[in-house]
């Protein structure tokens, strides 16, 4: 069965920069995109960005330009989100979740990882 | 003012019908846009319901019951999450979702309460 399993929970400091990771399992990784969306406790849902793990193309929320980097490996099916430049505001859960490209199916989705930024 | 707006909290009874609502920014119309709707319960990531943009365009998603339903209300600019025969496994936050200027954009989310 499809599977996103996400890296485990991480504190990171203020400035700091967190690599969180996704691994897809179940399907063929290269034929969706790798979307990834956020979380604040107690909070909605925030999209930060796309990737296609075929080519590895990305799309970016004018949010989070210039401090977020999608990337992947393919040979490991494996999908990442490096977030830089951390502020107490970034303390949420992020979720790796897939789609057909151009599609705003999110049919599966990791488990989510919380990233928590404290000094 | 957020693209998507959705009330915070609805309140509905056993058995009876919700009408959950997303209303569209003024200057972006519904009718071109497909609506997404997402569950998600306390502890769990989002499910995906459907994909509403007219009666002949739409997707259910996969094993989500048919009493789960989408429209569209052209008047108000809103998209709609129509719930029929509640039950108390629908308690949960409903989240509507569009592509608008090349992103994914989320409405606030609506918490439901089955009492």
């Amino acid at each position: 069965q499809v599977q996103l399993v996400q890296s485990g929970a991480e504190v990171k400091k203020p400035g700091a920069s967190v690599k969180v990771s996704c691994k897809a399992s179940g399907y063929t990784f290269t034929s969706y995109d790798i979307n990834w969306v956020r979380q604040a406790t107690g909070q909605g849902l925030e999209w930060m960005g796309w990737m296609n793990p075929n080519t590895g193309d990305t799309g970016y929320a004018q949010k989070f330009q210039g401090r977020v980097t999608m990337t992947r490996t393919t040979s490991i099916s494996t999908a990442y989100m490096e977030l830089r430049s951390l502020r107490s505001e970034d303390t949420a859960v992020y979720y790796c979740a897939r789609n057909l490209p151009s599609t705003g199916t999110f049919d599966n989705w990791g488990q989510g990882s919380l990233v928590t930024v404290s000094s | 003012q957020a693209v998507l707006t959705q009330p915070s909290s609805l309140s509905a009874s056993p058995g009876a019908s919700a009408s959950l609502t997303c209303t569209l920014r003024s200057g972006i119309n519904v009718g071109t846009y497909n609506i997404y709707w997402y569950q998600q319960k306390p502890g769990s990531p989002p499910q995906f319901l459907l994909r509403y943009k007219s009666d002949s365009d739409k997707q259910q998603g996969s094993g989500v019951p048919s009493r789960f339903s989408g429209s569209k209300d052209a008047s108000a600019n809103a998209g709609i999450l129509l719930i029929s025969g509640l039950q108390s496994e629908d308690e949960a936050d409903y989240y509507c979702m569009i592509w608008h200027s090349s992103a994914w954009v989320f409405g606030g989310g609506t918490k439901l309460t089955v009492l």
